[in-house]
């Protein structure tokens, strides 16, 4: 297992298109998550699997994102009906959880999306 | 609200000089903290948890709970150094992480 693998790296879509990317984590780790990053901001927080169960959604997250985990492996997030605002660095993590509390992330390469 | 907040965007420093990048943090209970680090062209990785109390790469960061800070701190910098750090914090009993905006720290020759 060499990490958290996201696929594409880049993404130019022409705005109205659906995109999909998808993420795969360390196999042990059973929480994954993801975030969307802009230039001069922190990652910004967008949902989070425990599994298979998406236990937690943003607010950023709206209608045209949609996220799944369908067998608690990798994940997929969907934009539909892409904006230029969508433009920005996608980014997956993956955790476990231990007796002692959050371990912290291991994060993947990032899918980097442009719509034109 | 939680919120992270690191009021240095760029940071830079002599090698061989002390780094302290700042940290606050704005949380009503006992929340988990966090420093990542990325280096140029590769992921963000994490660099040290607060609730480890290690000293990852000759960095330390001591929690304040007074003062609600998280300080990243490292007595002598070297040029490897040089990179976007972040401040990140996590509620004790919860998963999502809550990011800053990041300091970029630049090693000067």
């Amino acid at each position: 297992d060499t990490g958290v693998s996201q696929d594409p790296r880049h993404k130019i879509t022409k705005r109205g298109q659906n995109v999909t990317f998808r993420c795969d984590p360390i196999s042990e780790h059973n929480r994954l998550y993801w975030y969307r990053q802009t230039l001069g901001q922190g990652p910004e927080f967008l949902t989070y699997f425990q599994n298979e169960a998406q236990l937690e959604k943003s607010r950023l997250l709206s209608d045209r994102f949609s996220a799944e985990r369908p067998k608690g492996s990798f994940s997929t997030l969907e934009i539909q009906r892409t904006e230029q605002g969508d433009s920005a660095m996608y980014l997956c993590a993956s955790s476990r959880r231990g007796s002692i509390g959050n371990y912290g992330y291991t994060f993947g390469s990032g899918t980097r999306l442009t719509v034109v | 609200a939680q919120r992270v907040t690191q009021p240095e965007k760029l940071l830079s420093v002599f090698k061989g000089a002390p780094v302290e990048l700042k940290c606050n943090y704005s949380y009503s209970g006992s929340p988990e903290l966090f420093w990542y680090v990325q280096y140029s062209r590769q992921r963000l990785q994490l660099l040290l948890r607060h609730i480890s109390r290690e000293s990852i790469k000759g960095f330390t960061a001591d929690l304040n709970k007074g003062e609600t800070s998280f300080h990243l701190k490292k007595p002598f910098a070297q040029e490897e150094d040089s990179a976007m750090y972040y401040c990140a914090l996590s509620p004790l009993a919860g998963d999502k992480i809550i990011f800053g905006k990041g300091t970029r720290l630049h090693i000067l020759p």
